[in-house]
């Protein structure tokens, strides 16, 4: 089982309405939770940090994170075709004294006109 | 406001033959890490750097080795690069324990 899993995708959203990504982590410890878009041929860039359960807003984006369920997710309000990116979720495990973040394998987001 | 420099962007290697990737970060990160992307698999840790004078094997391990020179630089070395290495890898940077990662611009890597 990996540590962080994501479904790959491609996800189509039409522009303008909720595209929602998932992700699981094996690891019950976790504590740091996070989400970055790439573009393609770029490098991540970070658009979320959540550490506690619930949900945390950042204008159109919310991340919610439910430890219970192992389980974290990105929502993305009025998509724009700008938003059309591969979105990575990473995890801390709480093995880790060193600030190891794994990362899942990407959704791969498109919004349609 | 350079955060993490990458040396080189782009490389071409035989099989065989040696090579050492840069890493530099001027934001005082304390944790410094090496990550490779290959298309469809995310991206897989292969070594990362707590601290200065420490560092530790990822996901992904054999056939690299790492220094971390200073708490600046953290360099990544192929001794004898194989085509299964050819990848893009990214170098990232951490400060405060358990915060996110800056990452820098890549390097993509070809071995024929």
């Amino acid at each position: 089982q990996k540590e962080v899993e994501q479904n790959s995708g491609p996800l189509s959203v039409p522009e303008g309405a909720i595209a929602s990504l998932n992700c699981t982590y094996s690891d019950r410890g976790s504590q740091s939770f996070f989400w970055y878009r790439q573009y393609s041929g770029k490098s991540p860039e970070l658009i979320m940090s959540i550490y506690s359960n619930g949900d945390k807003e950042d204008g159109r984006f919310t991340a919610q994170l439910n430890k219970a369920s192992q389980y974290v997710s990105l929502l993305i309000r009025d998509s724009q075709p700008s938003d059309s990116a591969t979105y990575l979720c990473a995890v801390i495990p709480w093995y880790s004294s060193a600030s190891k973040i794994i990362f899942g394998s990407g959704t791969r987001l498109s919004i349609r006109p | 406001n350079a955060g993490v420099t990458q040396t080189p962007k782009f490389q071409v290697l035989k099989t065989g033959q040696s090579m050492t990737l840069q890493c530099a970060q001027d934001m005082n990160h304390n944790s410094m890490y090496w990550y490779r992307q290959d298309p469809g698999m995310g991206l897989r840790l292969i070594y990362y750097s707590a601290s200065e004078g420490t560092t530790d094997k990822g996901e992904v391990p054999n056939g690299y080795n790492v220094s971390r020179l200073n708490k600046r630089e953290f360099s990544l070395r192929l001794e004898s690069a194989a085509p299964s290495q050819t990848s893009v890898y990214f170098c990232a940077s951490s400060g405060v324990s358990n915060t996110e990662a800056f990452f820098g611009q890549g390097t993509r890597l070809t071995v024929v």
